[in-house]
């Protein structure tokens, strides 16, 4: 699976909107761009994912740019429910695994 | 979403004695379920993938012998960490492949996972 990479960290205001980016430039043309989300203690969260367009669910938006190396997970109101560490893959149409990478730990200030 | 239960969500054991974690999908049929470890402000590292009917694939590193994982049914598998030891203590979470009609078949859905601590 092709490799991401993440800044470690973020933060954002409450009610502000993120924009979280990932780098992924081994992509492949099948490749699926996925992004889980983890609160402390808990099991990752599936968020959203996509191939080509942008796409848009209740918890946020994916925007992939045109060359698909890169994307950028957009959460329109950051909340302080929305304190994770957010997780971006790529796997292919044939994957058996999911590899996670170290993420970026998103803090909110109230 | 689907939803994948974990039990127990913590257990406390001696060191040499054996646990098992229960993985269940409660409402579609996983034909592939992910078994990975967690240590305190690390990523998740994949130990396992189990099949429905076949043998685990283990990655590498990780003792096969130590930890046994059985996938009997489309909705369970089962994760025994054999000889505990303290340095087994993590937090171990299990996913699941297979969604809904209708749903992406490539989204694993997470257990909430199974704090071990081994004394």
């Amino acid at each position: 699976d092709a490799k991401t990479t993440q800044p470690n960290s973020m933060e954002s205001n409450e009610e502000e909107p993120v924009h979280l980016p990932c780098n992924h430039s081994t992509i492949s043309g099948t490749d699926y761009i996925h992004w889980y989300r983890q609160l402390p203690s808990q099991g990752p969260e599936y968020v959203i994912h996509g191939l080509t367009s942008n796409v848009n669910n209740r918890m946020a938006s994916l925007a992939i740019a045109e060359d698909r190396k890169s994307s950028t997970l957009i959460l329109h109101r950051a909340t302080l429910r929305d304190a994770a560490v957010y997780y971006c893959m790529v796997t292919s149409t044939s994957y058996d695994k999911v590899i996670f990478g170290p993420g970026t730990s998103l803090s909110v200030i109230p | 979403g689907a939803v994948v239960s974990q039990h127990p969500s913590w257990v406390i054991c001696k060191s040499g004695t054996s646990v098992k974690i229960e993985c269940r999908s409660l409402d579609f049929q996983a034909t592939t379920m992910f078994w990975y470890r967690q240590f305190p402000k690390q990523s998740l590292m994949l130990m396992a993938t189990s099949n429905e009917g076949s043998k685990a694939t283990y990655e590498q590193g990780v003792e096969k012998d130590k930890f046994l994982i059985n996938h009997a049914s489309l909705t369970l598998s089962t994760l025994t960490v054999t000889s505990a030891h303290p340095e087994d203590s993590s937090f171990y979470i299990c996913s699941a492949r297979g969604g809904r009609q209708g749903g992406h078949s490539y989204e694993q859905y997470f257990g909430p996972g199974t704090r071990l601590t081994v004394t």
